[in-house]
């Protein structure tokens, strides 16, 4: 079964970086495109940004362009957010997710990693 | 502030049927397909609907989608209490080049 694990996040001051992960098992991760998808406390759903299947093309959220970039390893079957330059704005959990096939629609999530930014 | 307009909460008893709105523009519904999520307190969206109307293996036919120009639906049928949850509606922007989530609709089933 597909499953999306989350990891890397944690308590950070404000001003500096944290590299999240996600590792996918459960189906050829290489064919997939994936999310960033954010959450902050008592908030909506953020889309955050996108990766291609390979890695070519990659979009963001207009709010995070410069600070955040996502990459993929697929000989790893993994997917990362490198995080810089975190504000207290960024406190969210953050949720990576597979593109379904077709259109743009997530079709499995992970359960999230906490990211806290704090001084 | 989203792209996307969803109204905050909905409310209905059980057994009744409840509708979900998520209004957007010419960029993003209008030109590409929505995609509902049901998030239950405390844990990871999951896919209800895809591509306006189809449903995952697995999610009920009491849950439905439509779509129509810049405006799509979340129907609900037959509510039960587990159904209480955050509903987000989802779609790309052309013009952005982004993904937008709405706002998301709190579901109480009284």
């Amino acid at each position: 079964q597909v499953q999306l694990v989350e990891s890397g996040g944690g308590a950070v001051q404000p001003g500096r970086s944290l590299r999240l992960s996600c590792a996918a098992s459960g189906f050829t991760f290489s064919s997939f495109g994936m999310y960033w998808v954010r959450q902050a406390p008592g908030k909506g759903l953020e889309w955050v940004a996108v990766i291609w299947f390979d890695g070519n093309k990659k979009y963001y959220a207009d709010s995070l362009k410069g600070r955040f970039t996502i990459s993929r390893d697929n000989s790893k079957n993994t997917l990362y957010l490198q995080m810089n330059s975190l504000r207290a704005e960024d406190t969210a959990v953050y949720f990576c997710a597979r593109v379904g096939t077709g259109d743009y629609h997530a079709d499995y999530w992970g359960q999230g990693t906490l990211v806290t930014v704090s001084s | 502030q989203s792209v996307l307009t969803q109204p905050p909460s909905v409310s209905a008893a059980p057994g009744q049927k409840v509708t979900i709105s998520c209004s957007g523009n010419s960029s993003n519904i209008g030109n590409n397909s929505v995609s509902w999520y049901q998030q239950l307190p405390g844990t990871a969206p999951t896919l209800l609907i895809y591509e306006n109307n189809k449903r995952p293996s697995g999610i009920p036919d009491r849950f439905s989608g439509s779509k129509s120009g810049t405006s799509a639906t979340l129907g609900i049928t037959g509510l039960q209490t587990g159904d209480e949850a955050d509903y987000y509606c989802g779609t790309w922007d052309s013009s952005l080049s982004a993904g937008f989530f709405g706002g998301g609709t709190k579901l109480t089933v009284l």
